[in-house]
């Protein structure tokens, strides 16, 4: 089946610093790409929808100026968590669809910022 | 609008015995309906999806689920549980017809005793 491979799967970071995320089609083209957030023992959120060659589409309360995502080609969009504080640590899981309509996920990013 | 609610927080089953968990939905349309598995610190698997075909759904791992219109349920089943099935499960929706934006339930754990 499709593969959508994201990387890293974990990462610390001191406060004030930015991390990237990457998110990875492995053997197909997602000309869309959805990135969302995991509270603790909670749901999944949609963040934002990342659509190649424009810009993303930011879920209502979502900072746009936070959570920069970039869809430069057909197979990678990157979140990237800018100026982290304590309260962005979460799982981040993006996610892509299959030009056969299925989506699949990465594997996901825990993000502890300390 | 679509919504998703999945009725039990927490199962808890022996091995051997039959799971439940209850998935009702909401939406204005003829919805997708998914159901995804994900184990601890990890990406989500899709168990299976419902889209307007037959209303008997089968899975993996020996999951089913059976869509429901006059109940709006969507609620998943296995007649004898395994102890590697104890995680987390989310009951999805699709937002709107034809943009792959999913809509999450709250999720339900399922715990597995020997």
């Amino acid at each position: 089946g499709a593969v959508v491979s994201q990387h890293p799967s974990r990462v610390i970071c001191k406060s004030g610093t930015s991390v990237k995320i990457e998110c990875r089609s492995l053997d197909f083209q997602a000309t869309t790409m959805f990135w969302y957030r995991q509270f603790p023992k909670q749901s999944l959120m949609l963040m934002a929808t990342s659509n190649e060659g424009s810009k993303a589409t930011y879920e209502q309360g979502v900072e746009k100026d936070k959570f920069l995502i970039n869809h430069a080609s057909l197979t990678l969009s990157t979140l990237t968590v800018t100026s982290a504080h304590p309260e962005d640590s979460s799982f981040y899981i993006c996610s892509a669809t299959h030009g056969t309509g299925g989506t699949f996920f990465g594997q996901g990013t825990r993000l502890t910022v300390v | 609008a679509q919504s998703v609610t999945q009725l039990d927080s927490h199962v808890s089953v022996s091995e051997g015995t039959p799971v439940l968990l209850r998935c009702n939905y909401s939406s204005s349309y003829s919805p997708s309906l998914f159901w995804y598995v994900q184990h601890p610190n990890k990406g989500l698997q899709l168990l299976l999806k419902y889209t307007s075909a037959a209303t008997l759904v089968k899975g993996i791992n020996g999951f089913e689920a059976e869509f429901k219109k006059s109940e709006t349920s969507f609620h998943l089943t296995k007649p004898s549980a395994h102890m590697s099935d104890a995680a987390e499960y989310f009951c999805v929706v699709t937002l709107v017809t034809g943009t792959d934006k999913l809509i999450f339930g709250t999720g339900t754990r399922l715990q597995v005793f020997p």
